[in-house]
């Protein structure tokens, strides 16, 4: 088991929905309901932007959501913006001690056309 | 407002040493447990190593274990990473995280330190 997979990309028009989706298995996603997602621009901190899978932290646009089936997470971003585009990461909960408590995703880069 | 600021990093040769520092401001520190991330140039974010709130238990990914470890001093609200050994490949942002609670996720991010070892 290594890091979580994500897209390497997504892209979408101002408005638009995306998602992202993030693949784990059932010792992190799968089993536990401690998914949180970041949002990453160029040269910056990463922001938390969801936890406990579906959570958004106070003062987090309503226009982004998270879900979770089986072993795959997801974040959802609706009326897509010229702001969203950077990177975003999902990170999970793992049981897997040779990752330690947590396991990242790859990353997805989203491009606003 | 949480405050997380991270020194301590530079240029330093392979099998080099560098502690990094955090200090922590606007939250209860030693409520929280805390963790250090990293992120290559270019590439993604890895989880490094992470401490409970007391300082009792630490943790480390298999790629740092018995190189680096995490130390917490509650009583100057800072987090520390002592790097020992390093290689090319620890060369990246260090970032210090406040953890939501246990396992949850990181709330709070420092802004980051980098690490770059060469000769």
């Amino acid at each position: 088991q290594s890091a979580l997979t994500q897209p390497a990309s997504v892209s979408g028009s101002p408005g638009q929905s995306i998602t992202i989706s993030c693949t784990g298995t059932s010792s992190d996603v799968g089993g536990y309901n401690y998914v949180s997602w970041y949002q990453q621009h160029p040269g910056k901190a990463p922001k938390l932007i969801i936890y406990d899978v579906s959570n958004r932290p106070s003062g987090v646009s309503n226009r982004f959501s998270g879900s979770k089936s089986g072993n795959t997470a997801s974040l959802t971003i609706s009326g897509l913006q010229a702001e969203d585009e950077a990177d975003y990461y999902c990170t999970s909960y793992t049981s897997d001690s040779s990752l330690g408590p947590y396991v990242f995703g790859t990353g997805t880069k989203v491009t606003v056309l | 407002e949480v405050q997380l600021v991270d020194s301590g990093g530079g240029l330093v040769q392979p099998g080099g040493s560098l502690r990094l520092s955090c200090a922590a401001s606007g939250f209860t520190f030693n409520n929280y447990a805390m963790s250090w991330v990293r992120q290559a140039p270019g590439k993604g974010l890895e989880w490094v190593s992470g401490i409970s709130n007391s300082g009792g238990s630490t943790y480390y990914a298999d790629s740092v274990k018995g190189r680096f470890t995490i130390s917490r001093d509650n009583s100057k609200n800072t987090l520390y990473l002592q790097m020992n050994s390093l290689r090319a490949e620890d060369t990246a942002a260090y970032y210090c995280a406040k953890d939501l609670s246990a396992g949850r996720g990181f709330d709070s991010w420092g802004q980051g330190i980098l690490v770059t070892v060469s000769s």
